[in-house]
């Protein structure tokens, strides 16, 4: 696709639930961020891949959160046990068809999580 | 990692220029200014980032101070559809720190 694709675009899930949240980035990019977003609040930082190397994970809240990206192009967010804590939109973002720092990242819509 | 601060919140009257200011005081000397926006229930899209100089391209210009402690995004024409949250970060790409940025409303 053109865009950074992120799947589902809404997800329920009852407290104490896993779940596993789907980012699909732009075709060829090395880079891969997740991205956490409460209410009325800007992304927070979660976690970097650079290929399927996790470079930066230093912003997951738990470790709870895990996430994965083991061929170097799609990736997973997985939160085990989730809290109502846990519910907000996760964004992922890729960038760069070569290894560059300082360039765009390309945002998905995000998947707004709700933990009842 | 660079701290931001802005204004909660700006009007805009259609055609109008909109200036929106950025704080970035421990910003450190290679980190780079970014600037993007998010319009309601979308993905952070980007607009324009910078160094030292002054940059432009079709969206924005961005003009940052000498001492690099603030800077500011000028959208020239500004158009209702450019009403969202205005985000000013600080950092590297693989690592961007957003504040709870600034809400434009573009007014007709």
């Amino acid at each position: 696709g053109a865009g950074v694709s992120q799947s589902p675009r809404y997800k329920v899930a009852k407290r104490g639930q896993d779940v596993a949240l789907r980012c699909d980035p732009i075709s060829g990019h090395v880079s891969l961020f997740w991205y956490q977003q409460a209410l009325g609040q800007g992304p927070e930082f979660l976690t970097y891949f650079q290929n399927e190397a996790q470079l930066d994970k230093s912003g997951l809240p738990s470790d709870r959160f895990f996430a994965e990206r083991p061929e170097g192009s799609v990736s997973t967010l997985k939160i085990q046990r989730t809290q109502q804590e846990d519910s907000a939109v996760y964004l992922c973002a890729s960038s760069s068809p070569a290894v560059r720092a300082n360039t765009e990242a390309f945002f998905g819509q995000g998947t707004r999580l709700t933990v009842v | 990692d660079a701290k931001t601060t802005q204004p909660p919140s700006m009007d805009c009257a259609e055609g109008r220029a909109a200036n929106l200011p950025c704080n970035h005081s421990t910003i450190s000397g290679n980190e780079y200014v970014y600037w993007y926006r998010q319009i309601h229930s979308q993905g952070p899209q980007y607009i324009i980032h910078g160094l030292k100089n002054n940059e432009t391209n079709e969206m924005a210009s961005l003009i940052i101070t000498e001492d690099r402690k603030s800077s500011t995004l000028i959208l020239p024409h500004a158009t209702l559809r450019d009403t969202a949250v205005y985000y000013c970060t600080g950092g590297a790409t693989n690592k961007l720190i957003f504040g709870t940025g600034t809400l434009l409303a573009v007014q007709p």
